[in-house]
């Protein structure tokens, strides 16, 4: 079963930052927080990973609650390529340890 | 960085049918590989992962099994093809050690 509760659905205006919220209150000291996200009939493509710290890359910011049981994904300026199903995943970093996907949640971008 | 190259990319297959779906992965050695199903409308489903030739792990029983052959290769098959058996199958890589696991573009199976 994943650990992560998220909405089924948002909408985001184009140009517009859209944040994915993603509640995880059982995640244990040593689980990360992954964000990836699937376009239709395509594989998922990974976004970004946290452990506590804020993080940024070329792609999104990761923000995760003090108490680390929330996590919010930004998209800073989204684009219509940005519609997608995008997945909050915990997950022990460890060589062999899976990944759970659950349902994610569905963006769409809107023009 | 890996790139894993699966095919075909679509399928339709008659119940009975057997089935042979192979992953490559290119860019890395000894990587950890992984098969998951997609249904409709839902997530992943993790069917098998594997940490090296000939090991193989099941994470469902079904009507599906795997094998690793050589070290980037990875293969889903089946004897005998189920309605259920229909989904988007994806293949997936992680480096050892890695945080992430890169996905192929995945096959869409249709069984009529």
């Amino acid at each position: 079963d994943a650990k992560t509760t998220q909405p089924p659905s948002m909408d985001c205006a184009e140009g517009r930052a859209a944040n994915l919220p993603c509640n995880h209150s059982t995640i244990s000291g040593n689980e990360y927080v992954y964000w990836y996200r699937q376009i239709h009939s395509q594989g998922p493509q990974y976004i970004i990973h946290g452990l506590k710290n804020n993080e940024t890359n070329e792609m999104a910011s990761l923000i995760i609650t003090e108490d680390r049981k929330s996590s919010t994904l930004i998209l800073p300026h989204a684009t219509l390529r940005d519609t997608a199903v995008y997945y909050c995943i915990v997950r022990v970093a460890s060589y062999g340890q899976n990944f759970v996907f659950g349902p994610g949640t569905r963006l769409s971008v809107l023009p | 960085s890996q790139t894993i190259h699966q095919w075909p990319a679509t399928l339709v297959q008659p119940v009975g049918s057997p089935l042979s779906l192979e992953c490559t992965v290119e860019g890395t050695s000894n990587p950890n590989l992984y098969w998951y199903r997609q249904a409709a409308g839902r997530g992943l489903q993790l069917l098998f992962y594997s940490v090296g030739i000939g090991q193989i792990s099941s994470e469902v029983p079904q009507n599906l099994s795997a094998s690793r052959p050589q070290d980037r290769q990875f293969i889903l098959s089946s004897k005998k093809l189920l309605l259920s058996d229909s989904g988007f199958y994806l293949c997936a890589g992680a480096l050892v050690g890695g945080y992430e696991q890169y996905f192929g573009p995945g096959t869409r199976l249709t069984v009529t």
